[in-house]
């Protein structure tokens, strides 16, 4: 069974819809969070990250990420998006449980119609 | 500039070759990784190595190779052994293993024919 999962394969919505995308992991014990973004042409890049603290983490071009320790949940948000969000979301797991490797979801494909 | 190099951007092989695709890192990071990207199945990891001279197997290594001779390189052999090569591979590197993020690299495509 995948250690992370992302619930939704391909997600299509309007500009200014609020976006919500599901990751949940399987790992115990302490685990960092991170989400990646994967724009057309481009190499993947850090939207935003959760190593403890706060579980709710901001990062860049307005989204936010709720760590939910009880239900394994690292999902992302962002209340309106805009056409240039149009990307590949990807949810990443860094687990002691697992020596520290680096574990990746599916990947979620988003496409925001103008 | 600092970054991750990964050469070349496209890769052509015939069946039954060995290939090696280059990773250069100049962050001075001790972490680097491998992962295989297919339509639909994320980010799959190959290989990974916390320091020089270390390495670990990740989750799809069957087929694959890896060196950690110098802290900046990290190169990935695909053998023929591989029984599907043809993919999307990424390189990526981080201060440590642990909680520190990963930089990428703009990605190397194999096709095998």
């Amino acid at each position: 069974a995948q250690s992370v999962s992302q619930h939704n394969h391909h997600v299509i919505l309007s500009e200014a819809a609020s976006l919500e995308l599901g990751c949940n992991y399987s790992y115990g014990g302490t685990v960092n969070l991170f989400w990646y973004v994967q724009y057309p042409g481009q190499h993947l890049q850090l939207l935003l990250k959760y190593f403890s603290g706060d579980p709710l983490v901001k990062g860049i071009k307005g989204f936010e990420a709720e760590f939910i320790k009880s239900k394994f949940s690292f999902n992302l948000r962002k209340p309106s998006v805009q056409w240039s969000d149009t990307a590949e979301y990807f949810c990443a797991v860094n687990a002691r449980a697992a020596g520290n490797k680096l574990t990746f979801g599916g990947g979620t494909r988003v496409l925001v119609k103008p | 500039d600092g970054g991750i190099t990964q050469s070349p951007k496209y890769l052509f092989r015939k069946e039954g070759q060995n290939v090696t695709l280059s990773c250069e890192q100049n962050l001075n990071h001790d972490a680097m990784y491998w992962y295989r990207q297919d339509p639909g199945q994320g980010l799959r990891l190959i290989y990974y190595s916390q320091i020089v001279n270390d390495f670990q197997k990740g989750d799809i290594a069957e087929g694959y190779s890896v060196s950690r001779e110098k802290k900046e390189s990290f190169p990935l052999t695909v053998t023929s052994a591989q029984k599907n090569p043809t993919a999307f591979y990424l390189c990526a590197s981080g201060l440590n293993l642990g909680n520190t993020e990963a930089f990428f690299g703009q990605g190397t495509r194999l096709t095998v024919v």
